[in-house]
């Protein structure tokens, strides 16, 4: 069993849509959550990064971790085309330098 | 542009040669990482660094790859006798001492080995 557990997707929704991304780890150490975008054969830009678990908004986006459940989220609303991409969450624990990636789960917002 | 870049992009090599990638972090960032990223899954790490030690290595870099910053600015990637297996997008990062989790990422060099 993986470490994080993504979603391969792909997810499609329309324009305007709101989109729930989610994860689920299985390491209770995980303290640092992030969400990444990355475009097709680009590099992964940071979205989100929380600490430990609640919410956390910027803009359309907001970030939501659960550590009880060991499960994070990230809300998107009124999707637009232009967020096609694939998101990755990514964890770390305390003291460790690595981050750990999901999958990654491919968006297709349709105009 | 201050972020961090990678080259070259892209690379095709031949099987049993070497190839040789570089980093530079975005200034001031004193740590550096190396992940690869194969299609259809996330990065994986490699190694990194804090200034110019190499602090922590994964079992996946075998003893073909190496990596060097030597002055605790830019990093060096080098996979010896190269094989088929080691084609992938070879990602870096970096991060300040202000938020190490917070590691942003170059455009990847992405490695073809025929």
């Amino acid at each position: 069993q993986k470490e994080v557990e993504q979603d391969p997707g792909p997810l499609s929704v329309p324009e305007g849509a709101i989109v729930s991304l989610n994860c689920t780890y299985s390491n209770s150490a995980f303290q640092y959550f992030m969400w990444y975008r990355q475009y097709s054969r680009k590099g992964p830009e940071l979205l989100m990064y929380t600490y430990s678990s609640g919410n956390k908004e910027d803009g359309r986006f907001t970030a939501q971790v659960d550590k009880s459940s060991k499960y994070i989220s990230l809300f998107i609303r009124d999707s637009q085309p232009s967020d096609s991409a694939t998101y990755l969450c990514a964890m770390s624990a305390s003291g460790f330098q690595k981050l750990v990636f999901g999958t990654g789960t491919r968006l297709l917002v349709s105009p | 542009d201050t972020g961090v870049s990678q080259d070259p992009r892209h690379k095709i090599t031949k099987r049993g040669q070497n190839v040789t990638f570089r980093c530079d972090p975005i200034s001031e960032h004193n740590r550096l990482y190396w992940y690869r990223q194969t299609l259809g899954q996330g990065p994986e790490f490699l190694t990194y660094f804090q200034n110019e030690a190499q602090l922590e290595k994964s079992r996946l870099l075998s003893d073909r790859f190496s990596a060097e910053r030597p002055k605790g600015s830019f990093s060096t990637l080098e996979i010896q006798r190269t094989e088929q297996g080691d084609s992938a997008m070879y990602l870096c990062a970096s991060s300040s001492y202000r938020s190490y989790n917070e590691q942003f990422f170059g455009p990847g060099t992405r490695l073809t080995v025929l």
